[in-house]
């Protein structure tokens, strides 16, 4: 089945520092990679996603570029900020068959989730 | 426009009782998703509709939980003789459902504590 392995927190940089998030998945065919962001006390929002190979997606500084050879999709930000602070989400969507109906559906698969502590 | 929105925010409930959680997707998304989310077990899919019907429930844990979608619309996730193991965040959330690469925006949860 699918997965989604990303690297374990939590991580914790000062305010400007570069940020690489690490993320790998296990999927057949082409599926769709997402990065949500949970902020404290909110819920899961989309931070950015790409729908196939070599697609970068962008959003409030930060990118994500889909590998396809080495099956990753790592999170990166130039300078965090202190509103940065989140927990990040590596996903994926593929069309899953039921086995009750054969309809398909894409429910997403999610990575454990990296804890990130920006300070000033 | 409006989000999704999910009622009650908390629920604490004892052993045993039966819950229900409330989930109001975005207006005009046909398909809606249950998650879990809990420390163990990170984030994890529960159940999947279509419209008011329900193509994959692979994910639902064990027999005494189940989930319905009125109107195309509203959906309850019910959890019956809650054990201490189903205390978690349930998410919901919904999304256009035509492609894998549509968005789907979450609601707030629901905090279920079983004591």
């Amino acid at each position: 089945g699918n997965s989604v392995t990303q690297m374990e927190g939590p991580v914790t940089l000062s305010e400007e520092a570069f940020l690489t998030i690490n993320c790998t998945y296990t999927a057949t065919g082409y599926p769709s990679l997402f990065w949500y962001v949970q902020y404290p006390g909110e819920g899961l929002q989309l931070l950015l996603k790409a729908t196939k190979a070599d697609d970068k997606g962008s959003n409030k500084g930060f990118e994500a570029t889909y590998r396809k050879e080495t099956t990753s999709f790592h999170l990166e930000k130039g300078s965090v900020q202190v509103s940065d602070s989140a927990v990040y989400f590596c996903a994926l969507t593929q069309r899953q068959s039921s086995t009750y109906s054969g309809a398909g559906s894409y429910q997403l698969t999610f990575g454990k989730g990296t804890k990130l502590s920006v300070i000033p | 426009g409006a989000g999704v929105s999910q009622s009650p925010s908390n629920k604490v409930t004892e052993k045993g009782k039966d819950v229900e959680l409330r989930c109001d997707p975005i207006s005009g998304h046909t398909a809606l998703y249950w998650y879990r989310q809990s420390l163990g077990q990170g984030l994890e899919f529960l159940i999947y509709f279509q419209g008011n019907s329900a193509p994959d429930k692979s994910g639902l844990p064990s027999d005494r939980f189940s989930a319905e979608r009125t109107g195309g619309s509203v959906s309850t996730l019910t959890i019956q003789r809650t054990q201490q193991e189903d205390s978690a965040v349930y998410l919901c959330a919904s999304s256009f459902g035509l492609a894998g690469s549509d968005t789907q925006y979450f609601g707030p949860g629901t905090r279920l504590t079983v004591l």
